[in-house]
């Protein structure tokens, strides 16, 4: 399973761009990028996935360059209600596996006012 | 996005006696799901993968015995903690995917208190 290493915090004001960074250097062919984000005593919320190049959805960009050995995302313009855990997995959906995926120690992030 | 419930969303109960928590995909035929527990201030640490029909696959560590998984249905698979004591006081997450996709969606969690 690819391990992966993401700051254990970071802070920001309202109305910023945040950009998390996550390193997945053994990262395996098959292997998918998915990031959650989880607020206390919740289950994590899916935020977006990808496999490679840039994926955008309505809350969230994920850059992923061509190595694939490291991911980017990217909130746009954050308010305190982003104020959460973020966690990077990747995880094989193809095999018999079942995608099965491990939590790192994500990364607590703090916005202020 | 797919949902997922869980059942109790808390529960209290005494040392000694069985809790069972269901995890219900709303929407989709779940395939595969999987058991997660995690402490306070902690990251969440897969348990138990169960495939509908089949066996669960636990995690090293884990005890069957004492964590017994069901996945009866595509819809729904249940965790019951046997003779449960304080240390399994803990936050209990499920999650499930659908056949052929690449994600998962998790539950609530629940609350699992053992006094």
């Amino acid at each position: 399973l690819a391990k992966t290493t993401q700051p254990i915090s970071m802070d920001s004001y309202e109305g910023q761009e945040v950009n998390i960074t996550c390193s997945h250097n053994n990262i395996a062919t098959n292997d998918y990028i998915t990031w959650y984000q989880q607020f206390p005593s919740q289950g994590p919320r899916f935020i977006i996935q990808g496999y490679k190049t840039k994926v955008t959805n309505e809350v969230a960009s994920l850059f992923i360059p061509a190595d694939r050995k490291s991911s980017t995302l990217s909130l746009p313009r954050v308010s305190l209600s982003d104020t959460a855990v973020y966690y990077c997995l990747v995880g094989d959906a193809v095999t018999g596996g079942g995608n099965k995926l491990t939590f790192g120690t994500g990364t607590q992030l703090k916005v202020e006012l | 996005g797919a949902v997922v419930s869980q059942h109790p969303s808390r529960v209290i109960c005494k040392s000694g006696t069985s809790v069972k928590i269901e995890c219900r995909s709303l929407d989709f035929q779940a395939t595969t799901m999987f058991w997660y527990r995690q402490f306070p201030k902690q990251s969440l640490m897969l348990m138990a993968t169960s495939n509908e029909g089949s066996k669960a696959t636990y995690e090293q560590g884990v005890e069957k015995d004492k964590f017994l998984i069901n996945h009866a249905s595509l819809t729904l698979s249940t965790l019951t903690v046997t003779s449960a004591h304080p240390e399994d006081s803990s936050f209990y997450i499920c999650s499930a995917r659908g056949l052929g996709a690449e994600t998962q969606y998790f539950g609530p969690g629940t609350r699992l208190l053992v006094l």
